[in-house]
């Protein structure tokens, strides 16, 4: 119940395209739901975050879409670029606690 | 503003050695968790603390512990190295304990031969 299912592993977006990555949890004590970007030799990177009260968050180009009832939760990177492949990783934690259960991760590679 | 920094990047050691890791959050950051990272397990918690108490923790043995200090500096110990503690520990830092947004230095880079 304290899993965070990620898809897919590997994903590979032409220059302009959009990069959709899918979270799915079961735990309903879930309340906070971060994204994380993740270069070779870097330690992850926080990018956008969401809670359940909001169905949808955007910051630039990066919009994070949340279904409470199917307790799912979406990355779409819009107009993506060669500088945005990297690892991506979802996570969910509890309320008062740092906590963060992570996804599997996704790789993305952006081609030219 | 500098970020989470983590001391040393790269370590070797060998089975049934100890290594101390350390990790100085961002400032007026009070709270501390540390995670695992390999390629077979992903990102794994460790342990959280916040005001030098140990919050919460982790699916791991007892050859793992940790500490925070007073100026919510934290090292974590692992003791008797196996080869699979081989790994990319990482720290955390968020301003108190369940403010959620948590913010992660660049791991230290243990290998244990």
């Amino acid at each position: 119940q304290q899993q965070v299912k990620q898809s897919p592993q590997s994903l590979i977006v032409q220059k302009g395209g959009i990069s959709i990555i899918n979270c799915a949890y079961e735990n309903t004590a879930f309340d906070y739901f971060p994204w994380y970007q993740q270069f070779p030799g870097k330690g992850p990177a926080l990018l956008i975050a969401i809670r359940p009260d909001v169905s949808e968050k955007k910051e630039g180009r990066f919009t994070i879409s949340f279904n409470k009832s199917a307790k799912q939760f979406s990355l779409h990177i819009m107009d993506s670029q060669p500088g945005d492949s990297a690892t991506y990783f979802c996570a969910a934690s509890v309320e008062n606690t740092d906590k963060l259960i992570f996804g599997t991760g996704t790789r993305l590679q952006v081609f030219p | 503003k500098a970020g989470v920094t983590q001391t040393p990047r790269y370590l070797i050691k060998t089975r049934g050695q100890q290594v101390t890791l350390s990790c100085s959050p961002i400032s007026g950051h009070r709270s501390v968790s540390w995670y695992q990272q390999t390629p077979g397990q992903g990102l794994q918690f460790l342990f959280e603390y916040f005001s030098e108490t140990q919050r919460n923790k982790g699916n791991f043995p007892g050859r793992f512990s940790g500490r925070q200090f007073s100026n919510s500096r934290s090292e974590m110990n692992v003791s008797t190295l196996e080869l699979g503690d081989s790994a990319l520990y990482l720290c955390a830092s968020s301003r108190r304990q369940g403010y959620n947004e948590q913010f992660f230095g660049p791991g230290t880079r243990l290998t244990v031969l």
